[in-house]
């Protein structure tokens, strides 16, 4: 069993619409991450939050807002999104943002913009 | 140079076989390599860590790090086709301790 859980596996969402994929971690990590993966290509990272703090942003669009509300949740709140934006959305936690030790990643959120 | 390179593939071996995926890296100082396994339509799962020189088992799966030559590989023996996967090659480089993926090789086992 996956202990980083994500919500919900799939979601549809118009243009207009406002949307939040949600992640859950248990396994006492520091770190959560967002990443972004198109098909056939490796996930790209989009933010990254450090004991709850935002640590990295990849320069990432304002239509995409994180948000850490404890150290085991993560959110990713959309509006406005585009058809490009389309993806496989994945959340993942390690010990530590300045870890050498592995990320683990949930099973992932597919959105389709339509 | 890429700072993670791998071979797209396919990689196509028949069932039984040794399969062996390569990976370079640019950043001499690294410390942490990693290979992940991710299905079509699935997320990326860790199936092996490796931080010093030499080899690492796991079962099936046999991690190899050359720090000197700059490259980490994974073998997987008596290969399945339940193994048909793409294989992520992952590295933390030093200084920013970025976690830089490579592109994957598509491995395709042959019933």
């Amino acid at each position: 069993d996956t202990e980083v859980t994500q919500t919900p596996k799939h979601l549809v969402m118009g243009m207009t619409n406002k949307k939040s994929l949600k992640c859950e971690q248990h396994m006492g990590h520091r770190a959560m991450y967002w990443y972004k993966q198109k098909a056939k290509k490796p996930p790209e990272l989009m933010f990254v939050y450090s004991y709850e703090k935002l640590s990295i942003n990849e320069s990432v669009p304002s239509r995409f807002s994180p948000e850490c509300p404890n150290s085991s949740l993560l959110n990713l709140h959309l509006h406005a999104l585009q058809p490009e934006d389309s993806a496989l959305y994945l959340c993942a936690s390690s010990q530590g943002a300045q870890s050498l030790r592995p990320i683990y990643f949930g099973e992932g959120s597919w959105l389709t913009v339509v | 140079q890429k700072e993670v390179e791998q071979n797209s593939g396919p990689l196509s071996v028949p069932e039984g076989a040794i399969a062996s995926l390569n990976c370079t890296y640019s950043d001499r100082g690294s410390q942490s390599f990693f290979w992940y396994r991710q299905y079509s339509g699935k997320s990326p799962e860790l199936i092996m860590s490796i931080y010093s020189n030499g080899d690492k088992e796991d079962g099936r799966f046999t991690a190899q790090l050359n720090k000197a030559s700059q490259y980490v590989s994974l073998l997987i023996r008596d290969s399945q086709p339940s193994d048909s996967a793409t294989y992520l090659c992952a590295v933390i480089f030093s200084g920013t301790y970025k976690y830089i993926f490579g592109t994957g090789t598509r491995l395709k086992v042959l019933a």
